[in-house]
């Protein structure tokens, strides 16, 4: 069965650091697709940074980045030199590679940054 | 940037109303879906639909009715409104082998 796991409800960090949220998949598929979103205080979800199960190097976009860990079914999510406005709630969603497009998603954490 | 937009933003209706949220997306996305998120939920998949004409049942479909009569527009039907349905919806667009784009949400909530 899919499913995906964060397991930190919670984090909190002090301004210009380095974060990392985590979150475990489990999929029967040798080909599947995990993403990262930030759901925002306004309420906006946006999509930040994503993964391709056949890809063997992290992806990296502007201070995101991944740590994508196969063995362990593992997708890290990196921010480095946080920002105020980094304060959200971060969801981490799979899709398989066979699957009707559906996502399967995380309960989320929410990370808090501290000036 | 992928573009989807959700009307109406808010949305009070009554018990037993008809009440239809639209979504639009401009990106040429085959995939649409409908979610809903309450506290302590998350994202729970009502609809969806690969195309126009198509719809599909999500994980609570029940009381929800899905339309896409059009590659473009994809809506959510509730077709007798009840307090249980109060939540944030969102719709969300996405192609084959790309990830999903969200609209800005509607908050909906039925008296």
């Amino acid at each position: 069965a899919q499913k995906v796991t964060q397991t930190q409800t919670s984090i909190s960090v002090m301004e210009k650091t380095t974060v990392t949220m985590d979150c475990v998949y489990e999929t029967q598929d040798s080909s599947y697709f995990l993403f990262w979103y930030k759901q925002t205080a306004s309420g906006e979800i946006v999509f930040l940074i994503r993964q391709d199960s056949y890809k063997k190097e992290n992806a990296t976009v502007g201070h995101y980045s991944l740590n994508f860990q196969k063995p362990k079914s593992s997708i890290g999510l990196i921010i480095t030199a946080t920002q105020i406005e980094d304060s959200a709630v971060y969801f981490c969603a799979m899709r398989e590679g066979d699957s009707n497009y559906q996502l399967i998603w995380g309960s989320g954490t929410k990370l808090i940054i501290k000036p | 940037e992928a573009a989807v937009t959700q009307s109406p933003r808010n949305k009070v209706a009554v018990t037993g109303g008809k009440v239809t949220l639209s979504c639009n997306q401009t990106n040429n996305h085959n995939n649409m879906y409908w979610y809903r998120q309450d506290t302590g939920h998350g994202l729970r998949l009502i609809h969806y639909s690969y195309g126009a004409g198509s719809t599909e049942k999500g994980d609570i479909p029940d009381g929800y009715k899905a339309s896409r009569p059009s590659q473009e527009n994809f809506s959510l039907i509730l077709e007798l409104a009840t307090p249980s349905q109060t939540s944030v919806y969102f719709c969300a667009s996405g192609g084959d082998n790309t990830e999903v784009f969200f609209g800005k949400g509607t908050r909906l909530t039925v008296v």
